[in-house]
């Protein structure tokens, strides 16, 4: 099984909509989680992690990821999405039951429509 | 504060060649890792290093190879290049020791297998 999934390899969204990207991962424990993003001919950026504590974290660009433990899931939300939102999304989980081992999901790409 | 670089952007080779890539972490990270990424297989992790010892690596065999030096450069080898070879290779260096601390990604470099 992968150790991280994101489900969908596109989600299309209109400008000004809400957005959800879907990310579950299949690590025992507490695994350190992130998301991070991919714009066109640009290099891979941090958005947001869970460590531990609040199970809503905001990063950058308005973006929020809600953790849930009894779904393992790590679903990355924007409340009002952009057209410059547009990019490829990779959830990462750090597994700290396997050597600390990092799997990064798939990859979901965002479009964003006007 | 300069970004992570990775030299050569850009190299081709032929099947059976050896190479050798080159990271300068973040001034003052002294953790790196590398990740191969491909459109088949997405990214995968090939290893992790910190304070020149490798902290854990992923499922790739042993012609992927790699070290890091004193100042934190870190260096990977491809040994017997095969066609499967050709991929974007991501490095990314984080601060000291937090295994949940973000990481920050050089543009890449991309080998072309012939």
């Amino acid at each position: 099984a992968q150790s991280v999934a994101q489900p969908e390899d596109q989600v299309n969204v209109a400008e000004g909509n809400p957005l959800t990207v879907k990310c579950t991962y299949s690590v025992s424990g507490n695994p350190y989680l992130f998301w991070y993003v991919q714009y066109p001919n640009r290099g891979l950026q941090f958005l947001l992690k869970y460590i531990t504590g609040d199970n809503l974290v905001k990063g950058s660009y308005g973006f929020e990821a809600e953790f849930n433990k009894s779904q393992t899931s790590f679903h990355l939300k924007k409340p009002s999405a952009l057209v410059s939102d547009s990019a490829l999304y990779f959830c990462a989980v750090r597994d700290r039951n396997n050597f600390n081992k990092f799997y990064f999901g798939s990859g979901t790409k965002l479009n964003v429509k006007p | 504060k300069a970004g992570v670089t990775q030299t050569p952007r850009y190299l081709i080779k032929t099947r059976g060649q050896q190479v050798t890539l080159s990271c300068s972490p973040i001034s003052g990270h002294r953790s790196v890792s590398w990740y191969q990424q491909t459109p088949g297989q997405g990214l995968q992790f090939l290893f992790e290093y910190f304070s020149e010892t490798q902290r854990n690596k992923g499922n790739f065999p042993g012609r992927f190879s790699g070290r890091q030096f004193s100042n934190s450069r870190s260096e990977m080898n491809v040994s017997t290049l095969e066609l499967g070879d050709s991929a974007l290779y991501l490095c990314a260096s984080s601060t000291a020791g937090g295994l949940y601390n973000e990481q920050f990604f050089g543009p890449g470099t991309r080998l072309t297998v012939l």
